[in-house]
């Protein structure tokens, strides 16, 4: 069974702390996502990486980071939280070998964050 | 710029009724779409895709259309079930880009009164 594994499910940081959130997936998959939800604006992607040592920027990188040291880890870093991050932060991962379809992409559960 | 977009936020219908959500996009690079349910506090569930290729997939209770003129999908779901009650996203993906990351509309959240 496939899981794409998120270590935190909820965190409440102070502004300014540097945070991490950190996606693991047992698929060895090529492709990692980082997105938030948030009410209204759907999924946004933020990061994400097409292999080890890679990383793209999505739609919203601005005040984030990514980590791939290693194929099946997936970091998120916040280098210095605000209040404006606060929300709810969903890994995903598809393999790059095979022809993409919904059946393809692994979303982890989620990890909510609040920025006080 | 939001280049897929869901304009209902909500809708409710009754149970056993059709359901039906719309979405809209604007980047003509698009050529796969799907649909994804999301319950709180859960990673989004995929439902149903479409190729551009297609006009029409049809899964169980779950049928999308896609109109490339019109750069509008729609999801139906007959009969409604009040498990049904999620919230629902359209999303898109250029397969030809690297990575086939997906780009999400607002979401519609939905519920089915009993």
């Amino acid at each position: 069974d496939v899981k794409v594994t998120q270590s935190s499910r909820y965190l409440v940081k102070r502004t300014g702390e540097k945070v991490f959130l950190e996606c693991v997936q047992d698929m060895d998959h090529e492709n990692m996502f980082w997105y938030r939800q948030d009410p209204g604006l759907g999924l946004r992607l933020i990061y994400f990486s097409y292999d080890v040592k890679m990383k793209e920027k999505g739609d919203i990188p601005e005040g984030y980071s990514v980590s791939r040291e290693k194929k099946e880890r997936f970091s998120l870093i916040l280098e210095s939280a605000s209040t404006n991050q606060t929300s709810m932060y969903l890994c995903a991962s598809s393999s790059g070998q095979t022809i993409f379809s919904g059946n393809t992409i692994y979303f982890g559960e989620g990890s909510w964050l609040t920025v006080v | 710029d939001q280049q897929v977009k869901q304009n209902s936020p909500s809708l409710s219908v009754q149970e056993g009724r059709i359901s039906i959500l719309n979405c809209d996009y604007t980047n003509s690079m698009f050529d796969y779409f799907l649909w994804y349910k999301k319950y709180p506090a859960e990673g989004p569930t995929f439902l149903i895709s479409i190729s551009s290729i297609k006009d029409k997939n049809e899964d169980g209770r779950f049928t999308v259309f896609l109109n490339k003129s019109a750069k509008h999908l729609s999801l139906h779901i007959v009969p409604s079930q009040p498990g049904d009650s999620a919230v629902y996203f359209c999303a898109a993906s250029d397969r030809g880009a690297a990575g086939n990351k997906l780009t999400f509309g607002g979401g519609t959240r939905v519920l089915v009164k009993p």
